[in-house]
């Protein structure tokens, strides 16, 4: 079990521009979540997959966001024309539910977007 | 729609005293209940959680935390801290039976002073 592991770590980019982020989650964990963390606040959900599927998307997420999981396994997180708005802490975690799954998240160290 | 409100943003206090971290949730359903905590520059890392069965849980370092259904409460609890115990802390919740995405409150930060 190595964990949650994301990447980049830090990512800085000129407003306009698009970035992409990678989760790769705990392995065999069938759930996998995506959060955004300011300073000072808690992690705000972005959306969550079960499998390949995207379960649910929070309604504070612009259309300039989209996620996927295309085996169910890895996750990438889009933002297209970044905004100062969107710097923050982006946060990966995953859980299963599969054989008595205990419904605790395992969160990543998450990628730092600053946007210039 | 869940809510979570951790009343105190920071919560000074020596070493080896007592401590206790307070959060209240809001909720429509019955919900799964959680503390994590989150040291400088790491993610997050599961202190407790309570799903069903005794109100009363315990985590790792020592903590507790007691679940109140009456005052959708759940504070978090140590009867001695250390300076290793300096770090934000969140309370979260997440929905029965389905688990999925959790809310979290707004952390409190809690510094051990020696």
């Amino acid at each position: 079990d190595t964990g949650v592991s994301q990447n980049p770590r830090h990512k800085i980019t000129k407003r306009g521009q698009n970035v992409t982020f990678r989760c790769d989650p705990i392995s065999e964990h069938n759930r996998l979540y995506w959060y955004r963390q300011t300073l000072g606040q808690g992690p705000e959900f972005l959306t969550y997959f079960q499998n390949e599927a995207q379960l649910e998307k929070s309604r504070l997420l612009s259309d300039r966001f989209s996620a996927e999981r295309p085996k169910g396994s890895f996750s990438t997180l889009e933002i297209q024309r970044t905004e100062q708005g969107d710097s923050a802490m982006y946060l990966c975690a995953s859980s299963s539910l599969r054989g008595g799954g205990t419904y605790e998240q395992y969160f990543g160290p998450g990628t730092r977007l600053t946007v210039t | 729609a869940q809510s979570v409100t951790q009343l105190d943003s920071q919560v000074p206090v020596f070493e080896e005293a007592p401590v206790e971290l307070r959060c209240n949730y809001s909720s429509s359903v019955s919900v799964y209940l959680f503390w994590y905590v989150q040291y400088p520059n790491q993610g997050l890392q599961l202190l407790l959680k309570y799903l069903s069965g005794s109100t009363l849980v315990k985590g790792i370092n020592g903590f507790e935390a007691e679940f109140n259904k009456s005052q959708t409460s759940f504070h978090l609890r140590k009867p001695s801290v250390h300076i290793s115990d300096t770090a934000e802390y969140f309370c979260a919740v997440s929905e029965v039976p389905n688990a999925g995405k959790s809310t979290f409150g707004d952390g409190t930060t809690l510094t051990v002073k020696p």
